[in-house]
């Protein structure tokens, strides 16, 4: 069974911080991952995904993530953080096979001090 | 190009009724997922439905139950409500392009169970 873990609960940063939220991941193949961006009262917005190639990926708003195989991780990174990132993160995998369906993690909550 | 929409924004129900959610697919989308947040977790996975058919199912009992249209639209159906059956709904749609795919999130609709 697919699963995501995200041990961060809640993180604080400063504005003009960096930022690395964690992932990892327990898929018995190759994985299809993601990082999702929800705001309160709002769906989810796709911040970017890996699917195979280079295991560093960029996505909107200047997030990237690595792909670490031999940790089962997926972990998200902002240079500097902007109070507008303050939000819910969301950590999914998925199966290469079944576009549509994904097991996500319980979510990180990133507050932004000024 | 109208996204994901979903419909109502937000439902209040009772113990033992039922309701219906629905939601229109991204155009030239032809997948939907629906999946269930509740507070303070991750979206679950519900089911998804694929040429108006069920493909896939989460771990939710049968009082969860759905359809697709030949138009890609769906609804989600579920019977008998609980307290424990208050949450955000959110539905997805996909749509496989070679090795990839991306899932598009609606708003979601909060249902609340009294």
């Amino acid at each position: 069974a697919q699963s995501v873990t995200q041990p961060d609960i809640h993180i604080t940063v400063s504005e003009g911080a960096s930022l690395e939220l964690r992932c990892n991941y327990s898929y018995g193949a190759t994985p299809y991952l993601f990082w999702y961006v929800q705001s309160p009262g709002q769906g989810l917005q796709l911040l970017l995904k890996y699917f195979s190639g280079d295991t560093l990926v960029q996505g909107i708003k200047g997030f990237e993530a690595e792909f670490k195989r031999s940790q089962s991780s997926f972990n998200l990174r902002k240079p500097s953080v902007h109070w507008s990132d303050a939000a819910e993160y969301f950590c999914a995998v998925g199966a290469s096979t079944n576009a549509g369906k994904s097991t996500f993690g319980d979510g990180t909550t990133l507050t932004v001090k000024p | 190009d109208a996204g994901v929409t979903q419909s109502p924004t937000h439902l209040i129900k009772t113990r033992g009724q039922q309701v219906t959610l629905r939601c229109s697919p991204k155009s030239g989308h032809d997948t939907v997922s629906w999946y269930q947040q509740a507070l303070g977790q991750g979206p679950q996975f519900i089911f998804q439905y694929y040429e108006e058919e069920e493909r896939q199912r989460g771990n939710f009992p049968d009082r969860f139950s759905g359809h697709q249209f030949p138009n890609y639209s769906s609804e989600l159906n579920v019977n008998a409500l609980l307290l424990g059956d208050s949450a955000l709904y959110l539905c997805a749609s996909s749509l496989v392009l070679g090795a990839s795919y991306e899932q598009y999130f609606g708003p979601g609709t909060r249902l609340t169970v009294t």
